[in-house]
């Protein structure tokens, strides 16, 4: 088993520009989650999703969308990018919410210039 | 509005020492909290996992305690190594605060095991 992947794991952009990160795992989990980690701010959850076709709003969804088309996977956009979301980018998965254990891919490290 | 503090961004200890780390929260009573260990340019991995009726949980040389009177968890690391180190999260439910079940996370302490 693969666990939880990311794709890209590096990333520069230019202010305006869009990408989309794509996230996926094999453990065929309901929940997934994209949070972001900046320096002295800890992990701070972007969206989630609870099932297939479902997404939610985390606590920093502004400039971001994302998309559960399949189970297995999770994609984040950013439709125009700014310096403000340099940052980077961990996806996770879980079977339950609080109560299990979330597993996280590598990451990806998004540089706006 | 809800808020998590880890005792310190960074502990320093010797070999052998028992490490802990201190996780405080505020302005809302969590259901679950959890442990996770990150190391340099990798995801969290996940440790231990408390629920608010349980006082302690071990698992081989770690030990959590989840005190909601205290709105405190402390985390051991009985005889450190210095493959020990690396940043140690704690991360509590959100149910009672709005955040619909998901997890908080906090910033972090980074452990340093010196030989």
């Amino acid at each position: 088993n693969a666990g939880v992947t990311q794709t890209p794991k590096f990333r520069v952009l230019k202010t305006g520009q869009s990408m989309t990160l794509l996230c996926a795992q094999d453990m065929n989990h309901e929940y997934m989650y994209w949070y972001r980690q900046d320096p002295g701010m800890g992990l701070r959850l972007i969206h989630y999703s609870v099932g297939e076709g479902t997404t939610a709003k985390g606590e920093v969804p502004d400039g971001y969308n994302v998309s559960r088309l399949k189970k297995q996977n999770f994609l984040l956009g950013l439709e125009s990018a700014a310096p403000s979301q340099t940052s980077v980018y961990f996806c996770a998965s879980s079977y339950g919410l609080a109560n299990d254990e979330q597993f996280f891919g590598p990451g990806t490290r998004l540089t706006v210039l | 509005s809800q808020k998590i503090e880890q005792n310190s961004e960074a502990l320093n200890i010797q070999e052998g020492k028992t490490a802990t780390l201190t996780c405080n929260y505020t302005n809302y009573s969590p259901a679950y909290l959890q442990w996770y260990r990150q190391d340099p340019g990798r995801g969290p991995v996940f440790l231990l996992l408390i629920r608010e009726n349980e006082k302690e949980k071990r698992k081989e040389r770690l030990k959590v305690t989840f005190d909601t009177t205290l709105k405190q968890s402390l985390f051991h690391i009985t005889a450190s190594q210095p493959a020990d180190s690396a940043t140690y999260l704690c991360a509590l439910d959100g149910l009672g605060g709005g955040s619909q079940g998901n997890l908080i996370f906090g910033k972090g302490t980074k452990l340093s095991v010196k030989p």
